[in-house]
């Protein structure tokens, strides 16, 4: 099984901040490395899929890049709406699209 | 609109079953897989459990296979979790999700919360 180890598990920012998030594969996943934010009672949203590409309706303060094994997630100019915890994912094994631990991201 | 509600969640004693359902609807339900996704109280995401939308597979994290059991009702636009053999670790909010092709969940419900206790 492939395992996603993100780091650091949480953090502390302000608003207007830059930070970045990072994600590590237990094994090559190539470009296949979801990121989903998720805030307190409600389901994840997809924010990136296939490392950078943009869902619909995020805004062009996340960035995602990577490859391979190691991917990071930044968001530029924290705005209040962003602190809540995100999680990468991986989809490149069949179907079987497993999280890494998460990221809390909280007001400084 | 897409819409997927999940319901079946209560509390359930150790070793006891229970099924959860999730009705999807503004989507064209039989072109895609679907997933379950849980999180324990207070924990992280964890992957469950997939229906393959052309209906030639199945998927189960280690976690849960050999207990539970995901099918489909493409007639009925329905995905189903027969959990079976309970555990107190298996306690958490359920989500069913819709997957976008085979890359992401694109959609998600509101989630039905199990609770395993004595």
């Amino acid at each position: 099984d492939i395992q996603l180890t993100q780091s650091p598990s949480s953090l502390s920012a302000s608003v207007g901040d830059r930070v970045t998030i990072t994600c590590r594969a237990s094994q090559s996943i190539n470009s296949y490395l979801n990121w989903y934010q998720q805030k307190p009672g409600k389901a994840p949203k997809v924010l990136l899929y296939g490392t950078s590409s943009l869902q619909n309706g995020v805004p062009s303060r996340f960035r995602g890049s990577g490859s391979g094994t190691d991917f990071t997630l930044t968001i530029s100019n924290l705005q209040p709406e962003d602190f809540a915890t995100y999680y990468c994912q991986q989809s490149y094994s069949s179907l079987m699209y497993t999280f890494g631990q998460g990221t809390r991201l909280e007001i400084k | 609109e897409v819409h997927l509600v999940e319901s079946g969640g209560g509390l359930v004693q150790p070793g006891g079953s229970l099924r959860l359902s999730c009705a999807a609807s503004g989507f064209t339900f039989s072109s895609y897989a679907m997933g379950w996704v849980r999180q324990a109280p207070g924990k992280g995401l964890e992957w469950v459990s997939a229906f393959a939308g052309s209906d030639v597979g199945t998927y189960y994290a280690d976690s849960v296979k050999g207990r539970f059991t995901i099918s489909r009702d493409n007639s009925k636009n329905t995905v189903s979790l027969q959990m079976n053999g309970l555990r107190a670790e298996d306690t958490a909010v359920y989500y069913c999700a819709k997957y976008n092709g085979d890359y992401y969940f694109d959609y998600w419900g509101q989630g039905t919360l199990v609770t395993v206790s004595s």
